[in-house]
């Protein structure tokens, strides 16, 4: 079964600050990894999506990276607002419909 | 600016009621999903669509149940709301061919 796991749970940094979450998964057969980010009570925001042939995808301050290898994906955000406040969530999807998602990363950005 | 609505945005009912969470999409997507999704937990698919009269279970068991008679719209139907079926519910739409997902702004359903 595939397993998807975002460390840390819960992350707090000042302002301006450089910063990486981390998504590792199981199952090696990997078609695309999402990154999404979610606010309080709201649906999610697709920030990202690397293909399987991809290495990494770049918008703006944030830099998403796959390795297949090993299983895992980093999230990069650069020089952290407090609007950056979210949790964000990285989704593995495999041969199937279906995307696999962890339980996110909840980032607060102090002023 | 999302191009799918879900309604009601929050719901609060009594056990035994029947409730529909409607969802529509603007655009043209073949692709629609519904996730369920308990606080601080994992989006679990409960339900999907490939188009019109197309559904298919999720791989989490949900006593819901859905439709797709027209393309924009997926509406998910509880025949008989327990306090259980608490969680919020959100919909997400996708191009046949594409992998981005868009997703609604989810549904909040509390029953007591």
């Amino acid at each position: 079964k595939q397993e998807v796991t975002q460390i840390p749970a819960a992350l707090s940094v000042p302002e301006g600050e450089n910063l990486v979450l981390n998504c590792s998964f199981t199952d090696s057969a990997i078609y695309n990894l999402q990154w999404f980010r979610q606010d309080p009570g709201k649906g999610l925001t697709s920030l990202l999506l690397i293909q399987s042939s991809q290495r990494e995808q770049t918008s703006g301050r944030l830099n998403a990276s796959l390795d297949k290898s090993s299983g895992r994906s980093t999230l990069y955000i650069a020089a952290s607002q407090p609007g950056d406040s979210a949790t964000y969530l990285c989704a593995h999807q495999g041969g199937s419909e279906k995307l696999v998602f962890g339980k996110g990363t909840k980032l607060t950005v102090n002023p | 600016e999302a191009d799918i609505y879900q309604t009601p945005r929050y719901l609060v009912i009594g056990t035994g009621k029947k409730i529909t969470l409607e969802c529509s999409q603007t655009m043209g997507h073949d692709k629609m999903y519904w996730y369920q999704q308990d606080p601080g937990m994992e989006l679990h698919l409960i339900h999907y669509s490939y188009g019109v009269n197309s559904t298919e279970k999720g791989d989490l068991s949900s006593e819901s149940t859905v439709s797709r008679i027209r393309t924009e719209h997926f509406p998910l139907t509880l025949e008989s709301a327990r306090p259980s079926h608490t969680s919020q519910y959100l919909c997400a739409s996708r191009e046949g061919g594409a992998n981005v997902l868009t997703f609604g702004a989810g549904s909040r359903l509390t029953v007591l």
